[in-house]
């Protein structure tokens, strides 16, 4: 069982809705990362987040709008998505900072689907 | 320009084999992360490494992280249908809170 965990573990929406996808981890990390997976590709970084602040956005379309209320939880805001988004949407958290030993860690994700 | 280069991209083997996993760049990594990823599921970690000339054992895997930090290799023992997934490397570049993955191996043992 992973200790990131990721709700719903399926979407499926239409390009006109607005839904969220959640992550929570209570292993005490303070930076925990959106990412991307297309089929048979490794995952592509979207957003980081560190100390609950936005340090980095990989020029993702404003039609994906992370939040990180609090240490623990992490939200990605989904509205008007296209078809090419669905994919499979990953959740990471790790000690942040240059402590190259504290790997991240991997929720199971979130399959999405895009009518 | 693929930071990290991972071969080969697909493996298909008959249970009992050994196969290696590379994982090689012209850039030097301050840590180098190995994940298994099984379909439906989110990566999980199986080693870190950290420092140059690091040699990790996980009962049939041994993991090797090169001299320079540059490369590493992920090698299986007597593999299983148990280890049939998707082998990722991911690397931590000095300084930064990125990890760059390679392409995945694609494994696949047979009974």
């Amino acid at each position: 069982d992973t200790e990131v965990t990721q709700t719903p573990k399926h979407l499926v929406m239409g390009m006109t809705n607005k839904k969220s996808l959640k992550c929570e981890q209570h292993m005490g990390h303070r930076a925990m990362y959106w990412y991307k997976q297309k089929a048979k590709k490794p995952p592509e970084l979207m957003f980081v987040y560190s100390y609950e602040k936005l340090s980095i956005n990989e020029s993702v379309p404003s039609r994906f709008s992370p939040e990180c209320p609090n240490s623990s939880l992490l939200n990605l805001h989904l509205h008007a998505l296209q078809p090419e988004d669905s994919a499979l949407y990953l959740c990471a958290s790790s000690h942040p900072g240059k402590r190259d030993n504290q790997p991240q860690h991997f929720g199971d994700g979130t399959r999405l689907s895009i009518l | 320009t693929q930071l990290l280069e991972q071969s080969p991209q697909f493996l298909s083997i008959q249970e009992g084999e050994n196969l290696t996993v590379y994982c090689n760049s012209s850039s030097v990594f301050s840590s180098l992360q190995w994940y298994r990823q099984e379909p439906g599921e989110g990566p999980v970690l199986l080693v870190t490494v950290v420092t140059g000339g690091e040699v990790k054992k996980l009962k049939r895997l041994t993991f090797q992280f090169g001299d320079a930090r540059k490369d590493s290799s992920l090698h299986i023992t007597a593999a299983q249908p148990g280890d049939t997934g998707l082998y990722l490397c991911a690397g931590v570049l000095g300084g930064s809170e990125k990890l760059v993955f390679g392409k995945g191996t694609k494994l696949t043992v047979n009974p």
